[in-house]
Order: structure tokens, then sequence, then C-alpha cells
């Protein structure tokens, strides 16, 4: 069974920094892509970042564009997210999920989510 | 970045309709397309991708058709369990872009 365990998430002040992890299990972590998405309280989802299965290739939403980092471990079947310069509008439910392994960004499995929130 | 545009925002039908929901593209996307349902606390599922492939487990009532710039999520015979919010997502240039959503809800 695939799972997705996200962890990392917490309360953080404004310009403050956050590293999320996901621990991947049941199935071949270094086959697939990855992918972030986020979901601010009571609104739709928003993609953040997404990682290729080699870690080659990275991209970002603009939204976040040079104050997040995605990063992958296979060894350690592990996905993680640096986000620094944290804003208010970043406070929001954080999902790993995976790509299909036929087509990037199409997310076929999720996680349950690592919350943030941003506040002074 | 390629903007998404679902529509309507939310509608409410009885069970057994046929209902559609619609998404467009700012730009052609090909084939591109995935649908998700979301249920309230949970996290989103892969209904169909690739506009028409139903993923599996999804009941054959799901069904998504379209190309280029319009696309469509169909409902054969709406059931209770279907209320929920619909996304779609383009992945045909990344930034990937979800729509706003499409909430549904049972008459």
């Amino acid at each position: 069974e695939v799972q997705l365990v996200e962890s990392g998430g917490d309360v953080v002040r404004p310009g403050g920094s956050l590293r999320l992890s996901c621990a991947a299990s049941g199935f071949r972590f270094g086959d697939f892509g990855m992918s972030w998405v986020r979901q601010a309280p009571g609104k739709g989802l928003e993609w953040v970042s997404g990682i290729n299965w080699e870690g080659s290739s990275t991209s970002y939403a603009d939204s976040v564009k040079g104050r997040v980092t995605i990063s992958r471990d296979n060894a350690k079947n592990s996905l993680y997210l640096q986000m620094n310069s944290l804003r208010a509008e970043d406070t929001g439910l954080y999902y790993c999920a995976r790509d299909l392994i036929s087509m990037a960004g199409s997310i076929d499995h999720w996680g349950q989510g690592t919350g943030v929130t941003v506040s002074s | 970045d390629i903007q998404m545009t679902q529509s309507p925002s939310s509608l409410s039908a009885s069970v057994g309709d046929r209902v559609t929901i619609r998404c467009r593209a700012s730009q052609s996307i090909s084939n591109y397309l995935s649908w998700y349902q979301q249920m309230p606390g949970k996290a989103p599922k892969l209904l169909i991708f690739s506009a028409s492939i139903l993923q599996s487990d999804v009941p054959t009532r799901f069904s998504g058709s379209g190309s280029g710039t319009d696309f469509s999520l169909t409902f054969s015979s709406l059931r209770p369990e279907d209320s929920a919010t619909y996304y779609c997502q383009q992945t045909y240039s990344s930034p990937w872009t979800f729509g706003q959503g499409t909430k549904v809800e049972i008459k």
C-alpha cells in the first residue's frame, strides 16, 4: 500500500523558515516524480513544487519561487520542502503527493497533509 | 502561467441526475488535464487523467472529455456519495495549475 506521511508543519512567524518532510513507503520511491500541493483554509488546491524521479529537475509556483526549495533523498525514500521567508499567505495544509509515472504533475496518491501557520 | 477556470463554482442536483462540470484553459493544453474529487476534510482523489482516462477503482459513472482548451467532467447518474468539491488541473506546462473548484451538493 502506498503511504505518504508528512511532518514538519508548525506555527512560525512571518519571515521564518520551515522544512517539511515526507516519508514514502509501499512503492519504488526512486521511480516516481513527486509534488507538494497546498490548500489554504477554506480555499482550493495550489500546486507548490515538483521534482522528477532523480532530483535533477525541479519546478515551482510563481508564488513561492525563490523562497522554497524542493529536494529528495531516494536512499531514504524521503521528499523535502525547505520554506524560507514565510508569509501569512503561505498558511495552509501541505500535501506530499506522488505523480503518475506516465504524466508528471498528475497526482495519483496524496498524504494527509501537514499544517503550516504563519502568524505573528 | 496557464489559468484554469471551472464552471459552475457550485451546483445542486438530485440523485440520478446527469451532471456536467466544465473547465477551460487560458491556452491550449492538448489533453493534459486531470480531474480530482475532494471530500470535506480529506485529501483529493484522482478521478481522471489525460482528459478522459479513468483512474483505476473510479466508478464508471464518471467520465471526462475534451481537448485543447475546453474540458468536461460528467456524472452519468449522480449518487449521494458524489457530494464533494471537484478540481481540474493542467499538466501541460509548469507550473501545473488547478481550477478554483466546483462544489457539488445533493438536493
